[in-house]
């Protein structure tokens, strides 16, 4: 049973360009989660999401950053017009469906330095 | 609004002495805690996790943490630390359905010989 996979591991962009961070939940999982971890700190929730559903997106910048989830497919981070301040790690996360007492699974993480 | 605080952001022990590192909470309602270990460059691994019961929870790598609700506290120890344990630690607390979670800053973890 394949955990989160999250793609690239590595990713590099110069500022202004766009990056795209993909994540496929654990089998069976249908709940996504994005954090994000800059430097030095611990990991801040960005969004969560189910299949074609944002549930609460409380911890996006209201700029350049958006979630998708589609029904098919894995759950992507777009982050549009990079800046220096967007090098972090961002990790994807995965529960399944119960609604009580999940435990949510990490993924690897993206590394993503903005040049 | 869960928070989370880590006080110790280093911490340095030697090989074989015990550890505890220290988490609190501020939460409305019954907590769901989790501490999380970090090597450098890699993900999350859940050690343990409480979310009602014996206050005292057993985790993996011969981890255990003790819930004190008085003390809004969820301490993370082990009696004999390894080299190997030497990795980055983050308390988290959870939403009353477990799965939306508020992070520590982390405590560092450094083992002498």
């Amino acid at each position: 049973n394949a955990g989160v996979m999250q793609n690239p591991r590595h990713l590099v962009r110069r500022r202004g360009q766009e990056a795209r961070l993909r994540c496929s939940p654990m089998k069976g999982h249908s709940h996504v989660y994005w954090y994000r971890q800059l430097p030095e700190e611990g990991l801040k929730f960005m969004v969560y999401l189910q299949k074609e559903n944002i549930i609460d997106e409380s911890g996006m910048p209201k700029e350049r950053f958006s979630a998708e989830f589609p029904k098919e497919g894995p759950s992507i981070l777009r982050i549009q017009q990079v800046v220096r301040g967007d090098s972090a790690a961002y990790f994807c996360a995965s529960s399944p469906p119960e609604s009580r007492r999940n435990t949510i699974y990490f993924g690897e993480g993206s590394w993503l330095t903005v040049v | 609004a869960q928070s989370v605080t880590q006080p110790d952001i280093h911490i340095t022990v030697s090989e074989g002495a015990s550890l505890e590192l220290r988490c609190n909470y501020s939460y409305g309602a019954t907590p769901y805690l989790f501490w999380y270990v970090q090597s450098p460059g890699q993900g999350l691994q859940l050690l343990l996790k409480y979310f009602s019961g014996d206050t005292l929870v057993q985790g993996i790598k011969g981890f255990e943490a003790e819930f004190k609700r008085s003390q809004s506290s969820f301490n993370l120890r082990k009696p004999s630390v390894h080299w190997s344990d030497a990795a980055e630690y983050f308390c988290a607390v959870g939403n009353n359905a477990g799965n939306m979670l508020t992070f520590g800053g982390g405590t560092r973890l450094m083992v002498k010989p």
